[in-house]
């Protein structure tokens, strides 16, 4: 498909556990950005990687959330020692990156993580 | 720093008629506004955006918004609602460093028939 891809679209956790969410962002963008949305709210902001490199991680709530995108495509978020306030759709969108602060993102269908 | 602002949570609207979502933003410099729209199971889908120049901006789906500096809105609109038009709508601002959007929280939009 052309479009940002995540998987698994579903995760049902237990507190504690780790966990690992994947996006595959469109082919050739070089920019890519998580965001979680909890019910009733709006996307917030998590990280923002420019090929490889993680440009802006200000929006990881603490230091158990951890992503990374080794080859500049797929990227993995990671959330370690889960917590049921970890519990949110997970957002993944990707760019051209050629455009700054004008680039689209487009926005992939999201994971839904569920921690009991 | 940042803010976006929706103040109607839940609108509902009959078919045919004209709609309005309110958004207002706090951004110090010019901003870079956007409104999203997000259907049960589907993904976050751009409407349209605006950076410069004209201030009435042309979106997809015959949706339309225009950018008042002196209001600090971004308001999006449609002369005639379709029951497909049923969704969340998300106005949201780039960030100054340019690396995130902020989204506000929402507006559910019902469409009556």
């Amino acid at each position: 498909g052309a479009g940002v891809s995540q998987t698994p679209s579903n995760k049902v956790t237990e507190k504690g556990k780790y966990v690992e969410l994947r996006c595959d962002p469109i082919s050739g963008h070089t920019a890519l950005y998580w965001y979680r949305q909890s019910l009733g709210q709006g996307p917030e902001f998590l990280i923002y990687f420019q090929g490889t490199g993680a440009a802006d991680d200000s929006g990881l709530p603490n230091d158990r959330f951890f992503a990374v995108r080794p080859e500049g495509s797929v990227s993995t978020l990671k959330i370690q020692r889960t917590e049921r306030g970890d519990s949110a759709v997970y957002l993944c969108a990707s760019s051209s990156g050629l455009a700054g602060n004008t680039d689209t993102q487009y926005f992939g269908p999201g994971t839904r993580l569920t921690v009991l | 720093a940042q803010s976006v602002t929706q103040p109607d949570i839940h609108i509902t609207v009959s078919e045919g008629a004209s709609l309005e979502l309110r958004c207002n933003y706090s951004y110090g410099a010019t901003p870079y506004l956007f409104w999203y729209v997000q259907s049960p199971g589907q993904g976050l889908q751009l409407l349209l955006k605006y950076f410069s120049g004209d201030t009435l901006v042309q979106g997809i789906k015959g949706f339309e918004a225009e950018f008042k500096r002196s209001q600090s809105s971004f308001n999006l609109r449609k002369p005639s609602v379709h029951w497909s038009d049923a969704a969340e709508y998300f106005c949201a601002v780039g960030n100054q460093a340019g690396t995130a959007l902020i989204f506000g929280k929402g507006t559910t939009l019902s469409v009556s028939s």
